[in-house]
């Protein structure tokens, strides 16, 4: 059965920091992961999806690395800002047919002005 | 973009009654629609995947005459809490998938329900 694991569960950081999430999973059999914002009380925001045969993909200040053989994701953020403070949810779509997704719990990141 | 409208953002019922979230594709058509619960500090449990004019399809744990789907067109999902009870209190957001060419498959999330049933 997958699993998703995100480390650390939340984070606080001053503004203009880079910093990095990381994501985790047990089973590399994916065919892609992405990287999802979450705003409290509200829905998800895709930010980032990198298919498996991928290593990496950029949007402005995000970048997102992939090593499916070693079930690691990373998002790296840089010259964070205030408006950045969300959840962030790391998610794969496990190979075999389907589509759905499995979620890690998110890291909570809170960039301080 | 695509969107997907989730309606009502937020409900308080009593316990006993049945609450109807529904999902609507605003400008495509969703081939499949995926229900979501979310507790506080927990991942986004899948309760069920609907695909239009079928039944749903339930995942294990979760009870299909509880959490009623339908799906009767490729724009509208709707999930029913019936007989609802405080342990139903939670976020459930609809997630829609759809093909959109090149074989690359995309979901676009609804904006989430919170349910309080006291």
């Amino acid at each position: 059965k997958q699993e998703v694991t995100q480390i650390p569960a939340a984070l606080s950081v001053p503004e203009g920091e880079n910093l990095v999430l990381n994501c985790s999973f047990t089973d590399s059999a994916i065919y892609n992961l992405q990287w999802f914002r979450q705003d409290p009380g509200k829905g998800l925001t895709s930010l980032l999806l990198i298919q498996s045969s991928q290593r990496e993909q950029t949007s402005g200040r995000l970048n997102a690395s992939l090593d499916k053989s070693s079930g690691r994701s990373t998002l790296y953020i840089a010259a964070s800002q205030p408006g950045d403070s969300a959840t962030y949810l790391c998610a794969v779509r496990p190979q075999g047919g389907s589509e759905k997704l499995v979620f890690g719990k998110g890291t909570k990141l809170t960039v301080n002005p | 973009g695509a969107v997907v409208s989730q309606h009502p953002s937020r409900v308080i019922c009593k316990s006993g009654t049945s609450v109807k979230i529904e999902c609507r594709s605003l400008d495509f058509q969703a081939t499949t629609m995926f229900w979501y619960r979310q507790f506080p500090k927990k991942s986004l449990m899948l309760m069920a995947t609907s695909n239009e004019g079928s039944k749903a399809t339930y995942e294990q744990g979760v009870e299909k005459d509880k959490f009623l789907i339908n799906h009767a067109s490729l724009t509208l999902s709707t999930l029913t809490v019936t007989s609802a009870h405080p342990e139903d209190s939670s976020f459930y957001i609809c997630s829609a998938g759809t093909y959109r060419g090149f074989g690359d498959y995309g979901y676009t999330f609804g904006s989430g329900t919170r349910l309080t049933v006291v």
